[in-house]
């Protein structure tokens, strides 16, 4: 199973400003997503982190407000641009391989004021 | 696009008691896994189950494919089991999770 980190943990950010979240998995994986939990609710997915190339983004998410970089095989940023109060939420990436389960990192818990 | 519909959305339990927690999907699915997210909002691996039954300690999983539903068992509940039990699936080789609205169960003292 693959081990994730994520940094920072948790961030109180003012408006107006951008954060940048880093995952971290402990071996290559082919598969690296970024999912938002609003407070109360449920996961919803972002974009999947493709390597080497633009990332996918789910309709309602889109690339100047969730920019996100996947340099290599284990490594992947998702940045929050611009923040809002609505942006306040749990980020967490994840991580499978084909055909196999996902893993899920502790989650990033962010707070806009 | 596929929907995932969990039932109870609330459940309280004496500890000690047995429970079954329900995903119904809408649509053929290659993956079902079911998470429990603790107080701290960690996500944790239960069961990777797209058919058939599993079972883990006190835990135990059924998929039905056929009939598009599966559920989770919980035997004699502690108070570490409470928190929120979510359903996901995926309809693809991408990966991609679509997640149900979650169980929040409570197990009291």
């Amino acid at each position: 199973s693959a081990v994730i980190s994520q940094k920072p943990s948790r961030d109180i950010c003012q408006r107006g400003t951008s954060l940048t979240i880093q995952c971290q998995v402990d071996s290559q994986v082919t598969m690296m997503f970024w999912y938002r939990q609003q407070p109360g609710q449920s996961l919803t997915l972002i974009a999947t982190a493709n390597q080497g190339s633009e990332a996918t983004y789910e309709s309602g998410f889109v690339i100047d407000k969730f920019p996100i970089s996947r340099p290599n095989l284990t490594f992947s940023t998702l940045t929050v641009s611009n923040m809002s109060p609505e942006d306040s939420s749990i980020y967490l990436c994840s991580a499978s391989d084909p055909g196999d389960e996902q893993y899920f990192g502790p989650g990033t818990r962010l707070t806009v004021t | 696009g596929i929907q995932v519909e969990q039932s109870p959305p609330d459940l309280i339990l004496q500890e000690g008691a047995n429970s079954t927690l329900r995903c119904n999907f809408s649509d053929s699915v290659n993956n079902l896994q079911w998470f429990h997210q603790n107080p701290w909002g960690q996500l944790i691996n239960l069961f990777y189950i797209p058919s058939g039954t599993k079972q883990n300690g006190r835990l135990s999983a059924t998929t039905v494919a056929t009939e598009r539903y599966s559920l989770l068992y919980i035997s004699s509940s502690q108070t570490t089991d409470s928190g929120v039990y979510f359903c996901a699936v995926g309809i693809n080789q991408g990966g991609k999770l679509i997640f149900g609205q979650g169980t929040e169960l409570s197990v009291k003292p």
